[in-house]
């Protein structure tokens, strides 16, 4: 079955630092990646995704992420983290063929101590 | 750039009764809309897809029954939650794909509804 995971639930960070954010899929092939924020009272938005080619990706908001087929991850990273990033983050994926459907992990609450 | 948008925001019901949320693509059209329904620190598990003109295609275990889905136009999809149970609260998403900059498409989402049920 497809799947998307995201191993950790909550992550905290100091503004200013590294952040990483962890995402693993399970596919019967390559799928299409996406790297979602949710803020409370607004829709998810897109931050970056990865279809072929170029396995480093960058988003909007200073985002970047790494598409990694021999460990079948998907890494969210940003170099310095703002305050203002503090909000949950999804992975998600998407079969090729699979109509669009998107399959979510169960996301990542991110903290951000001034 | 893209909008989706849902309405009501919030809505409370009483057990027994239907809610409908509406949700539109304000400055684009919409041939396939989705619709999550998310769980407190959960993750978003499709429910359906919704294309217009057509039934949605419900996801399995997603009783159609209780959740009716209409997507008469372009820019309008409605989900009516049938004689509504406490069990039924959730915060509801919909989201429309769309053409993306680079030519492709991408999936543009809602801010959500919350429903509670009494």
């Amino acid at each position: 079955a497809q799947s998307v995971t995201q191993p950790d639930i909550h992550i905290t960070v100091s503004e200013g630092a590294s952040l990483e954010l962890r995402c693993n899929y399970s596919y019967g092939a390559t799928p299409y990646l996406f790297w979602y924020v949710q803020s409370p009272g607004q829709g998810l938005q897109l931050l970056l995704k990865y279809f072929s080619g170029d396995t480093l990706v960058q988003g909007i908001k200073g985002f970047e992420a790494e598409f990694k087929r021999s460990q079948s991850s998907f890494n969210l990273r940003k170099p310095s983290v703002h305050w203002s990033d503090a909000a949950e983050y999804f992975c998600a994926g998407e079969g090729p063929g699979g109509g669009n459907k998107l399959t979510f992990g169960t996301g990542t609450q991110l903290k951000v101590e001034l | 750039g893209a909008v989706v948008s849902q309405h009501p925001s919030r809505v409370i019901c009483k057990s027994g009764t239907s809610v409908k949320i509406e949700c539109r693509s304000l400055d684009f059209q919409a041939t396939t809309m989705f619709w999550y329904r998310q769980f407190p620190k959960q993750s978003l598990m499709l429910m359906a897809t919704s294309n217009e003109g057509s039934k949605a295609t419900y996801e399995q275990g997603v009783e159609k029954d209780k959740f009716l889905i209409n997507h008469a136009s372009l820019t309008l999809s409605t989900l009516t939650v049938t004689s509504a149970h406490p069990e039924d609260s959730s915060f509801y998403i919909c989201s429309a794909r769309g053409l993306d900059t680079s030519g492709g498409y991408e999936q543009y989402f809602g801010p959500g509804t919350r429903l509670t049920v009494t």
